[in-house]
């Protein structure tokens, strides 16, 4: 069944401890991307990469991390620099080509303890 | 740069009445629009997409939008709302700032929330 996992559905985080989020896609699709969801702020973007191996900040880097290590998967860590990681966080894919539509997986709800 | 806005962050309809939800872009390059509708704790589903040619596009579940260029407008419309309507929707502008091997990104809206009463 193709499609992209987000894994967990939720997570908790102690203070001072880094978490990591996973993005697995069967999809096949060279573009990999995380946004952060906050009630009333829409979709903001984390980091993206276009191809294994590369990826670009996006507008909220500050406190996270990724790798690109292999097509299928692009997993997030939230660093204990990031003061306030409480939100909803987005796992979306892409192929190329301007006019194709991002697809989403459904989500890991990262709360703090 | 791309930006999107989109007019009330929540729309109340009864059930059978019209849905109209707005969308207004800027964009220096011809758009590529998208709407998409999120029920709550999931991700986004795409509701339909405007590229190019036909500015009427067709969506599931009913939904349809009309790129009106001269309006800068992306409008979502029903014309009978449905309980199973009730989600927040996203209006989205695709980021064509780099054509070759481009960042591809999308800008999105704040975001629409419809409750659909009885």
């Amino acid at each position: 069944d193709g499609g992209i996992t987000q894994s967990p559905k939720y997570l908790f985080r102690k203070e001072g401890q880094n978490v990591t989020l996973s993005c697995e896609q069967n999809l096949n699709h060279d573009a990999m991307y995380w946004y952060r969801q906050d009630p009333g702020q829409g979709l903001r973007l984390i980091y993206y990469s276009q191809i294994v191996n590369d990826f670009q900040k996006g507008d909220i880097a500050e406190g996270y991390s990724v790798s690109r290590e292999k097509k299928e998967s692009f997993p997030l860590t939230v660093t204990s620099a990031q003061k306030n990681p409480t939100a909803f966080y987005l796992c979306a894919t892409k192929s190329q080509g301007a006019s194709q539509p991002q697809h989403f997986g459904d989500g890991t709800r990262l709360s703090i303890l | 740069a791309q930006s999107v806005t989109q007019l009330g962050s929540h729309v109340s309809v009864s059930e059978g009445a019209l849905v109209l939800l707005r969308c207004n872009y800027s964009s220096s390059v011809p758009p590529y629009l998208f709407w998409y509708v999120q029920y709550p704790n999931q991700g986004l589903q795409l509701l339909l997409k405007y590229t190019t040619g036909a500015t009427l596009v067709k969506g599931i579940n009913g939904f349809e939008a009309e790129f009106k260029k001269s309006e800068t407008s992306f409008h979502l419309t029903k014309p009978s709302a449905h309980m199973s309507d009730a989600a927040e929707y996203f209006c989205a502008v695709s980021d064509q700032r780099t054509v070759s091997g481009g960042s591809e990104k999308l800008v999105f809206g704040k975001g629409t929330k419809l409750t659909v009463n009885p």
